[in-house]
């Protein structure tokens, strides 16, 4: 039933380590995101991709690397993981237009 | 550049009160205007969104205003509730856009019983 899912919910790694954000979405949408929320719950949009194609790029370390197999998932790859990565990730998506349906997060925090 | 601002970072109501949230974007070329809720531990939530050729849409206790002369965007609840309570967020787009969207920094809605 869920219409957007992420996994995994909660990530604690350390520093230096590589991790992977997996999302997957049921709805037929053909435009997804990913968004960092800070502590101050402000939400920044990092990528998005429509149709299994890169149309957002915000300045993001290049440490983090988007791949979206097909236009029902859309994965974030993180390389080197920095404090400062400690946030809570959102996948969203949306059809061309229309508001966008977001996943429950992943809390990812580093040691 | 552009930028999306609510006017108030929290906003405290009884219960049965009706509660109103403004947001004040910078765009005039934004065509688009979503409100999200964001309860504790989710993900924000669509709520209602209004075009920019209307001024007022209304939902199930929810109303959103829009004034595209002084770039303001309000969204109403009407007999706020409980459940109310949550973390309300703002968002503009541009059509041509693809759908980007840039979010306000919310305001924390507390409901007192």
């Amino acid at each position: 039933d869920t219409a957007v899912s992420q996994t995994p919910k909660y990530l604690v790694t350390q520093m230096g380590n590589d991790k992977s954000i997996k999302c997957e979405q049921n709805l037929g949408h053909d435009t997804m995101y990913w968004y960092k929320q800070d502590s101050k719950k402000f939400l920044k949009i990092m990528f998005s991709y429509n149709n299994k194609e890169l149309i957002i790029n915000e300045t993001v370390p290049n440490r983090f690397s988007p791949k979206s197999p097909d236009k029902a998932h859309l994965n974030l790859h993180i390389n080197s993981l920095e404090l400062g990565d400690s946030a809570v990730y959102f996948c969203a998506s949306s059809s061309t237009g229309g508001p966008q349906h977001f996943g429950d997060g992943t809390r990812l925090s580093i040691l | 550049g552009e930028s999306v601002g609510l006017h108030l970072p929290t906003l405290s109501v009884q219960e049965g009160d009706n509660s109103i949230i403004n947001c004040a974007y910078s765009n005039s070329a934004s065509d688009y205007f979503i409100w999200y809720k964001q309860e504790s531990g989710k993900g924000p939530q669509f709520i209602i969104d209004i075009r920019s050729n209307m001024d007022k849409r209304q939902g199930q206790r929810v109303t959103v205003l829009l004034n595209k002369t002084v770039k303001h965007l309000s969204l109403q609840i009407a007999a706020t509730q409980p459940g109310d309570s949550a973390v309300y967020f703002c968002a503009e787009n541009r059509g041509t856009n693809a759908g980007k969207s840039t979010f306000g920094d919310g305001t924390t809605l507390t409901v007192k019983p």
